[in-house]
């Protein structure tokens, strides 16, 4: 069955730094993988997704994520946060074998530092 | 009202108690989704609603009891709860046959 790794629960980063938030999946076939964001008190919101294609997708809010199916995973990237990007931050992967509902991972707190 | 709407935003309740949980979409929609959300570990999906039927549940306990009376509205019966239960419970929706799920902002339930 497939899941979901995010190895960082916290990442700190100064405002303007580059970040990266990490998510890896356990299986290669065929997936289709998302990152959403959650802000405080709020839902969860679409950040990017991949399905097919190019491997390096371009989201919302200056977010690029790069599907490599040879490590099986799919970083989350930005080249300079701001302190409105502080969220939490969720990578899920669907496919077959999950009957393309989505398997999500626990989570990555972005804590941005001014 | 635009998107995904959930009342109530927060629900204290004693083990006892009967309550519900209310989600409605605008956004046209016909899959409906219940999750639960706790603290340092992954959405659990609870139940799916697909054109108003039941498609997915997930071991959930009967002291959960979803009801979908048409595809824009979802509910959560809720009875003789456990403290453990205590969560954010977020509602989504979706088009059946699209990727993208959209959520509402979440009910914080606690039980005592």
């Amino acid at each position: 069955a497939q899941s979901v790794t995010q190895l960082d629960s916290q990442v700190p980063v100064f405002e303007e730094a580059p970040v990266e938030l990490r998510c890896n999946y356990s299986s290669s076939v065929s997936v289709y993988l998302f990152w959403y964001v959650q802000y405080p008190n709020q839902g969860l919101q679409l950040l990017l997704k991949y399905l097919s294609g190019s491997t390096l997708v371009k989201g919302i809010n200056g977010f690029e994520a790069e599907f490599n199916k040879s490590q099986t995973s799919f970083h989350l990237r930005k080249p300079s946060v701001h302190i409105s990007d502080t969220a939490e931050y969720f990578c899920a992967v669907s496919d077959q074998s999950s009957n393309y509902q989505l398997i999500w991972g626990a989570g990555t707190k972005l804590i941005i530092k001014p | 009202e635009t998107g995904v709407t959930q009342t109530p935003r927060h629900l204290v309740m004693g083990m006892t108690n009967k309550k519900s949980l209310k989600c409605e979409q605008h956004l046209g929609h016909n899959a409906m989704y219940w999750y639960k959300q706790s603290a340092k570990k992954p959405l659990e999906l609870m139940f799916v609603y697909s054109l108003e039927e039941r498609v997915e549940n997930n071991s959930v306990p009967s002291r959960f009891s979803p009801e979908c009376p048409n595809s824009s509205h979802l509910f959560l019966h809720l009875h003789t709860l456990q403290p453990e239960d205590s969560a954010l419970y977020l509602c989504a929706s979706s088009q059946v046959g699209t990727d993208t799920q959209y959520f509402g902002p979440g009910t914080r339930l606690t039980v005592l």
